[in-house]
């Protein structure tokens, strides 16, 4: 089956405590990335990348990593956590980088909270 | 300015009737995308219809609908016959060809209506 699948679904951690959220598609896309959605704040980019070691910064990136070292993944690290990046996070995929037409298919996200 | 505007914070439906959900955009760029995505209250966030800003028809996805009035500027979602399941906060969506030179290809959200369908 076609997804995009993250993980963990939940987390809770302490600040400070490093962590990483998994997310990997099986469609062969070009293009990742990850949002973050907030009540009230809406959904918003982190980072996104457009190929394989290509990654570039979204709207909110200040405290979080990422690495595109195969098509398949894009990981999403927390160096130092802070209770302000409690938050739900959705990785997203599309085919195509250039293209204003390609849908993004999302994750079924993960819940962070940090305590 | 806010790129997509969904003015209704939340909207009521009769099961087995239709609905429409309003969404408008502004975008100086010839080139773009509109899409709706459906997410229930378990989170996910589910794709379900897509309008580009070239297509001539609206588009269509079983119970979708897409009412695209490129002039107004309005891109709103119908979903006839309302079943329980349609229950979920609904949110429009565009991606620009250009973007600005910033966030390349980045989805940009508005808020989001909350639809009940009432049996």
């Amino acid at each position: 089956e076609a997804q995009v699948t993250q993980n963990p679904r939940y987390l809770i951690t302490v600040t400070g405590k490093k962590l990483t959220v998994t997310c990997s598609q099986n469609m062969n896309h070009e293009y990742m990335s990850w949002y973050r959605q907030d009540p009230g704040l809406g959904l918003r980019q982190i980072y996104y990348s457009m190929n394989v070691e290509v990654t570039d910064k979204g709207d909110v990136p200040e405290g979080y990593k990422v690495s595109r070292k195969e098509k398949r993944n894009f990981p999403l690290i927390l160096e130092s956590p802070s209770p302000n990046q409690t938050s739900l996070y959705f990785c997203a995929s599309s085919l195509y980088s250039n293209a204003y037409n390609s849908p993004l298919h999302f994750g079924n996200g993960t819940r962070l909270t940090v305590t | 300015a806010q790129k997509i505007t969904q003015t209704q914070p939340g909207m009521f439906v009769q099961e087995k009737e239709a609905v429409t959900l309003d969404c408008t955009y502004d975008t100086s760029d010839p080139s773009y995308g509109l899409f709706w995505y459906k997410q229930p209250s378990s989170g996910e966030m589910i794709f379900l219809i897509y309008q580009g800003s070239y297509d001539q028809q609206n588009a269509t996805e079983g119970r979708y609908s897409l009412n695209f009035q490129k002039a107004r500027k309005s891109a709103n979602l119908v979903i006839s016959a309302s079943q329980l399941g349609d229950s979920a906060m609904y949110f429009c969506a565009m991606r620009e060809g250009n973007a600005g030179g910033t966030s390349y290809g980045k989805l940009t959200f508005g808020q989001g209506t909350i639809l009940t369908v009432h049996p």
